[in-house]
This record gives C-alpha cells, structure tokens and sequence, in this order.
C-alpha cells in the first residue's frame, strides 16, 4: 500500500514568510510525528499526534511553528516568519497507534530560507 | 532524560563486515531500532530488537544488545557499495509512544 506521502519534496521561500509543510499518513495509522534534520544532525523531535489525544508539542523550538491534524489523518505543519536557521529537511512518520509500533517515514520535506 | 549516542563515521571495504554501535540511557527502553537514511530519503526500518532478547539475526543483519551496559550493535555482513547510508539507532521510551534517536553513523562502503 502507499507509504506516508509529504508534499513539497523543496520548498524555498524568503526568510520573514510563513510555509506550510504537508504529511498524509498510512491509511490505519493513528500516531503521527514530525521531526526536523538539520544537515549532518541527526532527528529532533517536534510534535505528535495520536487519535483524537491532546498533542505533545514538547518538541516545538518556538511559537513560530504550530501543527494540526485534520480528522485524524492528513497533518499540517506551519512555520511562521520563516528563519534562516529554520533551514531543515522536515520528517514526518506515523505508526499505529499501540504502543512501540515502529515508525515508518516519509522522505521529507526539504526547506531552505533565502 | 533519554539519550541515545551512535559514532558518526564508519568506513569499511566491500565484503567486510560493518559493526555500528549505539549506547543509551534509559534502562526502561522497551524497543530498539535500527533505521536506514539513503541520501533524499526518510528513514527505512531495518530491524528492531525487544529489550528482553539479546540477539537477533535478519539476513546480513543481525543485531546484539547487551542490557546491562545499555549497548547496542549493528552487524551488516559482506557490506556491499549499496549499504552506504546513515544508520539511526532509536530508542522507545515513555511507555513506548515516544522514540529518541541517535545522530545517525554515516558507513561508508570502498569498493
């Protein structure tokens, strides 16, 4: 079946505007998760959603970046006044919804700020 | 709170065997993974380990944990060019809901 689909694959955009940052997950899966990768770094945790429970935004490095998730499927992230450390590849997972079921990814979204 | 360390190089020739390593902290770790990153993708599961097993084998893979000293080991063997890739070790923790991962190690495959 189809993997967990996140749409732009690049975004570039001038520092100071918002972008919006798309996740569809595997159909069934009621966990989901964004994380960022700066180059060379390895994955930090941002938010994460799971069934119709309060997210864990513990992850979230400012109130520039906000997440929702529409009828618990499709999620969007938002970033606002772009930063240039805001430069990132964007990861989003899901899993199902018990606990330590595996994590299965998208292949991001990679957004640079001019 | 959690931590989970990975060296972030390795080189090794072709037909070799690769050995990552992996250490944590959180005793309470239930689940530990293996993820591969292939360059412009996200992160493909490997294999992932039960904290009450000490061994596991999938192919070319076979995967140790020691416990007692929060260690964790990825054996690739007869490394081909194709391995070439970030390895992220991850940890489940917070009653499995939550994962932490390490920095990733970058293997580098000479042919």
């Amino acid at each position: 079946g189809a993997g967990v689909s996140q749409s732009p694959s690049n975004k570039v955009t001038e520092k100071g505007k918002d972008v919006e940052l798309r996740c569809d997950p595997i159909s069934g899966h009621t966990a989901l998760y964004w994380y960022r990768q700066s180059l060379g770094q390895g994955l930090e945790f941002l938010i994460y959603f799971q069934g119709n429970s309060a997210p864990d935004k513990s992850g979230l490095p400012s109130d520039r970046f906000s997440a929702e998730r529409t009828g618990g499927s499709v999620s969007t992230l938002t970033i606002q006044r772009t930063q240039q450390e805001d430069s990132a590849v964007y990861l989003c997972a899901s899993s199902f919804g018990t606990a330590n079921q595996p994590q299965h990814f998208g292949d991001g979204t990679r957004l640079s700020i001019l | 709170g959690e931590d989970v360390e990975q060296s972030l190089f390795l080189s090794v020739r072709e037909g070799d065997s690769s050995v990552i390593n992996c250490t944590y902290t959180d005793s309470s770790s239930t689940y530990l993974y293996w993820y591969k990153q292939e360059p412009g993708a996200g992160l493909q599961l490997l294999t992932y380990i039960f904290s009450n097993m000490d061994m596991k084998q999938d192919q070319r893979l076979t995967v140790l944990l020691n416990k007692k000293d929060k260690h964790l080991s990825l054996r690739i063997a007869d490394t081909q060019t194709g391995d070439s890739a970030i390895y992220f070790c991850a940890a489940a923790l917070d009653g499995g809901f939550k994962t932490i991962f390490g920095a990733g190690t970058r293997l580098f495959v000479k042919a």
